[in-house]
């Protein structure tokens, strides 16, 4: 079956301390992988989509990777307006999206 | 445009109750998605409609959840009767296309508690 695991699941981040989430898949077939932010009390809201291993896209201080067999999402000198909860959805191959469980980043000013 | 709209935002019900939430998607989009994501399982997809047919309800938990798309601008999904374990928040969205190359714009959602 299709997976998608999203680690850690939860990280708290000094303003200004870079780091990076990651997102692991079982592929039998990856048509896309999606990244997405999600405030508290609100619907997910889309960030990227990488298409093929060596793909690279950023966005402020975020930049999403992709290789053959996870993502990674780095953050850049974070402020603590970007914390919220970091999900990864898949395509597999047709047109549903597979979410991962999310990462909770805080970040303390 | 005004994004997805959902309603109510916020339901609580008694169990053995009918619940009914309601989505307008973007002006335009084609496909419309419901998502049910709770603590425990996260985001899942329910069902989804293209052009106001339904393609797939694999994700519909059983018999008491039923989603209609009667127009290109109203979704509803229903669950009769409500239990305790239906308390969720659940999500509407819709796209242009699906799958590869479109990204999918949530609405706010409708908490829904089962008392």
């Amino acid at each position: 079956e299709d997976q998608v695991t999203q680690s850690p699941e939860a990280l708290r981040l000094q303003e200004g301390e870079s780091s990076s989430l990651n997102c692991s898949y079982t592929v039998s077939g990856l048509r896309g992988l999606f990244w997405y932010r999600q405030d508290p009390g609100k619907g997910p809201e889309f960030l990227f989509t990488l298409y093929s291993a060596g793909e690279e896209k950023e966005k402020e201080r975020l930049k999403a990777t992709l290789t053959k067999k996870e993502s990674f999402l780095h953050i850049t000198a974070p402020k603590p307006e970007d914390s919220a909860t970091y999900l990864c959805a898949i395509n597999f191959g047709n047109e549903k999206l597979t979410f991962g469980t999310g990462t909770r980043l805080t970040i303390i000013p | 445009d005004a994004g997805v709209i959902q309603s109510p935002r916020h339901e609580v019900t008694e169990m053995g109750q009918e619940v009914t939430l309601r989505c307008k998607p973007i002006s335009g989009h084609d496909y419309l998605f419901w998502y049910r994501q709770t603590m425990m399982r996260g985001l899942e997809l329910l069902i989804y409609f293209n052009n106001n047919v339904p393609i797939d309800d694999s994700g519909m938990p059983e018999d008491r959840f039923s989603a209609k798309m009667p127009n290109a601008s109203f979704s509803t999904l229903k669950i009769q009767p409500s239990e305790p374990r239906d308390s969720a928040v659940y999500f509407c969205a819709s796209s242009f296309m699906a799958g590869v190359g479109d990204e999918q714009f949530f609405g706010p959602g409708t908490r829904l508690t089962v008392l």
